[in-house]
């Protein structure tokens, strides 16, 4: 099916642990995002990708990792989870960020840091 | 750097009154403004855009670069509106969301 999905829906991990989170778009859109989103704070943006090989660090990077090889793959690693990464994760993507080029969203990946 | 604020985190009307969500941003050069959607256990997704002056559902935005706003405006609410709603400034390769406002209607 076309669109964009993330895996896995729901993850519980101990702290200390290494977890990636998948993300996976059908569309070859050049940009894709992740955020997280918390109570209080809204979404915030944690990496971003521009194109293949080209990513850059958001407002909350520290803690994670992210790499583009494939233009339709973009995974976050948590490289040692600890509580305060306890989250909803939201991956994104879109075709352009100029007029008016809407982004398109996973269902989310709801992570547990125990 | 770019910043969006909503100032309002919960919002409650009752249905059939305006409602009225605010959205402020920083940026130094030509913004483009959306508001998004998350509807209960559903995804988040576009509602409208500055860019293209529309109303959808309803709703309606006008971008004032005067006072840096992009507020979210319906004259009747309807139940169905009840969501979360988020701010988004497009700058550069970035897409920039605020805190979002939790929009309730009651009966």
């Amino acid at each position: 099916d076309a669109g964009i999905t993330q895996s896995p829906r729901y993850k519980i991990t101990e702290t200390g642990r290494q977890v990636t989170l998948m993300c996976h778009q059908t569309w070859s859109h050049s940009y894709m995002f992740w955020y997280r989103q918390d109570l209080g704070h809204g979404l915030r943006l944690i990496y971003y990708s521009a194109a293949a090989d080209i990513t850059d660090k958001g407002e909350v990077p520290d803690g994670y990792v992210v790499s583009r090889s494939k233009t339709e793959n973009f995974p976050l690693t948590l490289e040692s989870a600890t509580r305060s990464q306890t989250s909803v994760y939201f991956c994104a993507s879109s075709e352009s960020l100029w007029g008016g080029t809407e982004a398109f969203f996973g269902q989310g990946t709801r992570l547990t840091v125990v | 750097a770019q910043r969006v604020t909503q100032p309002e985190k919960l919002l409650s009307v009752f249905k059939g009154a305006p409602v009225e969500l605010k959205c402020n941003y920083s940026y130094s050069g030509s913004p483009e403004l959306f508001w998004y959607v998350q509807y209960s256990r559903q995804r988040l997704q576009l509602l409208l855009r500055h860019i293209s002056r529309e109303s959808i559902k309803g709703f309606t935005a006008d971008l004032n670069k005067g006072e840096t706003s992009f507020h979210l405006k319906k004259p009747f609410a309807q139940e169905e509106d009840s969501a979360m709603y988020y701010c988004a400034l497009g700058s550069g390769s970035r897409l920039t969301f605020g805190e979002g406002t939790q929009l309730t209607v009651n009966p």
